[in-house]
C-alpha cells in the first residue's frame, strides 16, 4: 500500500544540535510539505515542495531547512537556530489532481 | 490567499446529540475539500473527501457537505458517541498557488458520556 512514512517517531535533541527528521513516500507525488503542530494548536507550514530539486519556504521556515533531491524523499532538518523547537512534525503529500491527502504518523521533537 | 476557518474551537455535547461542525474558505477554486480526525498526539486521519463536483460525501453516521459557492462545508456526526472525541480539521486543496494546501485550526470536540 501507499504511504508516507515519517522517522523517527520520538527524538530529543541537545540544546545546539541539529536534528533531521526523515518523510518518505512511495506515492509518487510530486508534492510534499513540512508541517509543525505546538499542543493544542493547527499546522503551521515549515517548507513545502512541488517538485524535486524545487522548494519554497512556508509561514515558519526559520531555523528550518529541507532538501528534495528525490520524489520520494522530503527530509527536515532543525537546526540550532530554532530556539523552540519542541513540537510534532506530520509530514503530508497531496495528489496534484485532487485525491486524498497523505499524511505521515508525526515525529516528536523534544529539547532536552 | 486562501483561508480556511473552523468554528466553532471546542464542542462538547452529551452522548447521543447530533452534532454539525462547520469550515468555510475564501477562495471557491478548489480541487476538494478533506475532513480529518486528529486524536491527541496522533497524526491525522482521514475521513472524507469530497471533490468540488460533489456535493456531499458518507461515511457511516459520517455526512460532509460541499457548497462551494459559498465557500462552506459542514461535518455531519449522528448519534454522537464518547470514541468520537478528537480534533476535527478540514483542508482544502486549491487549484492555484504555488503553496495550495490550507487547514482550518480545527474543532475539539468532546462527547460526554
Amino acid at each position: 500500500d501507499g504511504g508516507i512514512t515519517q522517522s523517527p517517531k520520538y527524538l530529543f535533541r541537545k540544546e545546539g544540535q541539529n536534528v533531521t527528521l526523515s518523510c518518505e513516500q512511495n506515492l509518487n507525488h510530486d508534492a510534499m510539505y513540512w508541517y509543525r503542530q505546538d499542543p493544542g494548536q493547527g499546522l503551521r507550514l515549515i517548507y513545502y515542495s512541488q517538485i524535486v530539486n524545487d522548494f519554497q519556504k512556508g509561514d515558519i521556515a526559520e531555523g528550518y531547512s529541507v532538501s528534495r533531491e528525490k520524489k520520494e524523499s522530503f527530509p527536515l532538518t532543525v537546526t540550532s537556530a530554532q530556539k523552540n523547537p519542541t513540537a510534532f512534525y506530520l509530514c503530508a503529500s497531496p495528489h496534484v489532481t485532487g485525491n486524498t491527502i497523505y499524511f505521515g504518523e508525526g515525529s516528536w521533537l523534544t529539547v532536552v | 490567499k486562501q483561508e480556511v476557518t473552523q468554528i466553532p474551537a471546542a464542542l462538547s455535547v452529551p452522548e447521543g446529540e447530533n452534532l454539525v461542525l462547520n469550515c468555510s474558505f475564501t477562495d471557491s477554486a478548489i480541487y476538494n475539500l478533506q475532513w480529518f480526525r486528529q486524536d491527541p498526539g496522533k497524526g491525522l486521519t482521514s475521513l472524507l473527501l469530497i471533490q468540488s463536483s460533489q456535493r456531499e460525501q458518507t461515511s457511516g453516521r459520517l455526512n460532509a457537505s460541499l457548497d462551494k459557492s459559498s465557500g462552506r462545508s459542514t461535518l455531519y456526526i449522528a448519534a454522537s458517541q464518547p470514541g468520537d472525541s478528537a480534533t476535527y480539521l478540514c483542508a482544502v486543496l486549491s487549484l492555484t498557488g504555488a503553496n495550495n494546501l490550507f487547514f482550518g485550526t480545527g474543532t475539539r470536540l468532546t462527547v460526554i458520556p
